[in-house]
């Protein structure tokens, strides 16, 4: 069974802060790796995606992959309130090569 | 550009009664269909999976089922709710398997 491993949280940063967020994954073969934000109610919606090895920087954003660890992890500079949210991981794998998720790790920027 | 509609927002049913779910696609041609259902406090669950139309592939064993009757149109149904079926139901979207997929704004609901 293919998985994706996030810590449930809450993680509690304060506003200013780097808030770092990580996840494992158990497929070898995993090519694509995303994050997704999910506020309370609403739907996931993209933050970021990441095909190589390294890191990608968008905005305050930054998304880092270590297909060697299996591992890989999303930063948030400057941390808000607003980005109080769910971070879902996902990684493309399984049997039909779809995405699968993680639970999500539940982030709470206090002002 | 593409966009995701899902209907109803927010359905409230009893124990029982029958559902239909509807989610459509607009801009794009050929995308693959997605129907995930999310309990309170739990992770994201793969109920169905739809690469064409008429092609349904299921991931989990329920009393849920799902159709394609057009490209870009993705319908899950039930003839008997159960209590468990509560949830936030989520519809989404890709063109490659592995590529990004796109959530609708979802519904919620609720089988009392």
């Amino acid at each position: 069974q293919k998985e994706v491993e996030q810590n449930s949280g809450p993680l509690s940063v304060p506003e200013g802060a780097i808030a770092s967020l990580n996840c494992t994954y158990s497929d070898r073969g995993s090519q694509s790796f995303f994050w997704y934000r999910q506020y309370s109610g609403k739907s996931p919606e993209l933050i970021m995606f990441i095909y190589s090895n390294g890191d990608k920087e968008d905005g305050r954003f930054t998304a880092q992959l270590n297909k060697a660890s299996q591992y890989v992890s999303l930063l948030i500079r400057d941390s808000q309130p607003s980005d109080s949210a769910t971070y879902l991981c996902a990684v493309n794998g399984g049997s039909q090569g779809n995405l699968i998720f993680g639970k999500g790790t539940k982030l709470s920027v206090k002002p | 550009s593409q966009t995701i509609h899902q209907w109803p927002a927010t359905l409230v049913q009893p124990v029982g009664s029958p559902l239909s779910l509807e989610c459509t696609v607009e801009g794009t041609s050929n995308p693959n269909l997605y129907w995930y259902r999310q309990a309170a406090g739990r992770g994201l669950q793969l109920l169905f999976y739809s690469v064409g139309i008429g092609q349904i592939s299921s991931e989990v064993p329920q009393n849920l089922s799902a159709s394609r009757p057009q490209d870009r149109q993705f319908i899950l149904s039930s003839k008997k709710l159960l209590l468990s079926d509560s949830g936030f139901y989520l519809c989404a979207w890709n063109l490659e398997k592995k590529d990004t997929q796109y959530f609708g704004p979802g519904t919620r609901l609720t089988v009392l």
